[in-house]
């Protein structure tokens, strides 16, 4: 079984810039997470999607952060602008179903570096 | 506030002996807690849930404590090898909807 799969897997760019994370969840995977990881913390919800709707964004800066997953299958997360406290990893996670004991499959993560 | 602490520091152990970390939360009620290892440049891997009524889980060599009253979930390695060196996450759902809180986790070192 194909795991979850993240692109690009590092990104460097200047703050103010725009970049986009992309994430093909594990098929058949209602549920998909985006999560941010700074170096030496845990990884950190930033939002939760039951197929194409939100669950939960409480923590995602909406000034500068939105994520989108329209056909409920893949997704991407878009920074603009992007600040220097951006740097971190981008963790995408899928499992089977909203509001059960499931694990959750993460994938590589996308390594941001804002200069 | 609400908090989930594990060890900042990296637990270093011969090869052969058990490991034991620590995951303490405070003003959490969770359904059930969660821990993965993470190894350098790639995401967690989960490794064992256990739920709020249950005092015990074991999978291999790993085995998982969950004390509601203390507030805190000891993760045992036993028969550590070199292999088991990572870093080991606890994480928690207090709402029943799969939203995971993550302690910092733990660095688990196991030296030959």
């Amino acid at each position: 079984e194909a795991g979850v799969a993240q692109s690009p897997r590092y990104k460097i760019i200047e703050k103010r810039q725009s970049v986009a994370f992309w994430c093909n969840p594990i098929s058949g995977h209602a549920t998909l997470y985006w999560y941010q990881q700074i170096l030496g913390q845990g990884p950190k919800l930033l939002i939760q999607f039951q197929n194409n709707g939100v669950v939960d964004d409480s923590q995602l800066p909406k000034d500068r952060f939105s994520a989108e997953r329209l056909k409920g299958v893949d997704s991407t997360l878009k920074i603009q602008p992007a600040k220097l406290e951006d740097s971190a990893v981008y963790l995408c996670a899928s499992s089977l179903a909203h509001g059960e004991n499931n694990e959750q499959f993460f994938g590589p993560g996308t390594r941001l570096t804002v200069l | 506030s609400q908090k989930i602490e594990q060890n900042s520091e990296a637990l270093n152990i011969q090869e052969g002996k058990t490991a034991t970390l620590t995951c303490n939360y405070t003003n959490y009620s969770p359904a059930y807690l969660q821990w993965y290892r993470q190894d350098p440049g790639r995401g967690p891997v989960f490794l064992l849930l256990i739920r709020e009524n249950e005092k015990e889980k074991r999978k291999e060599r790993l085995k998982v404590t969950f004390d509601t009253t203390l507030k805190q979930s000891l993760f045992h390695i036993t028969a550590s090898q070199p292999a088991d060196s990572a870093t080991y996450l606890c994480a928690l759902d207090d709402t029943g909807f799969q939203k995971l809180v993550f302690g910092t986790g733990t660095r688990l070192l196991v030296s030959p």
